[in-house]
């Protein structure tokens, strides 16, 4: 049973506009969530998290929501660049331990 | 060192062979973890050990063994593995297993293993 969703399979984007990643998740338990980015042939390398007792959290071009009482967060990347293109996981853990990752969303920033 | 190496990047094995995979961190991080992904599935998780002490085992097949010699170092021992255990095993190391303010995952660049 997937407890962390990713619905969109790919996304495209213009290069310079917003890029809104989704994710949602069915565990109310979860407090701690990551998003990682990931190339083909490496290791998903992480780019930014954010906790239960916040709602949105930024760094730089990369800013994530989070929405408790629906479950989600989002990710948005402004302006997005050809370089973001990759596939994006989001993850979650309950204070940390066992993070659960959700199927990904492999972005397309068109020149 | 910000780096979490995993060796060999490629290995191709019978189903009655034993190889190991081998993870490597120098970042003082006190846990570290085995994932299995899959094509187009999210990295799964596998072991996790705190202190070089074995703390969560997803009820993996004994067919895969982990072993933890030091802080730094994180094997998987591999034996009677069958076709559908090829897969991307992908090690990971943290600074901790609780508390969730500075727990970020640091990944190697995985083991593509390929049982025929």
């Amino acid at each position: 049973d997937q407890q962390v969703k990713q619905n969109s399979p790919s996304l495209s984007v213009q290069e310079g506009r917003i890029s809104i990643l989704n994710c949602d998740y069915t565990n109310s338990m979860f407090d701690y969530f990551l998003w990682y980015k990931k190339y083909p042939a490496e290791g998903p390398t992480f780019l930014i998290s954010i906790s239960s007792i916040k709602d949105k959290n930024e760094d730089g071009r990369f800013t994530v929501f989070l929405n408790k009482s629906a479950k989600h967060l989002s990710l948005h990347i402004v302006p997005s660049q050809p370089g973001d293109s990759a596939v994006y996981f989001c993850a979650a853990s309950v204070a940390g331990n066992q993070f659960y990752f959700g199927t990904g969303t492999s972005l397309t920033v068109i020149p | 060192d910000t780096e979490v190496t995993q060796t060999p990047k490629h290995l191709v094995m019978g189903m009655t062979n034993k190889k190991s995979l081998k993870c490597e961190q120098h970042m003082g991080h006190r846990a570290m973890y085995w994932y299995k992904q899959k094509a187009k599935k999210p990295p799964e998780l596998m072991f996790v050990y705190s202190y070089e002490k074995l703390s969560i085992n997803e009820s993996v097949p004994s067919r895969f063994s982990p072993e933890c010699p030091n802080s730094s170092l994180l094997n998987l021992h591999l034996h009677a593995l069958q076709p559908e255990d090829s897969a991307l095993y992908l090690c990971a190391s943290s600074q901790a297993v609780t508390g969730y303010g500075a727990n970020v995952l640091t990944f190697g660049a995985g083991s593509r293993l390929t049982v025929l």
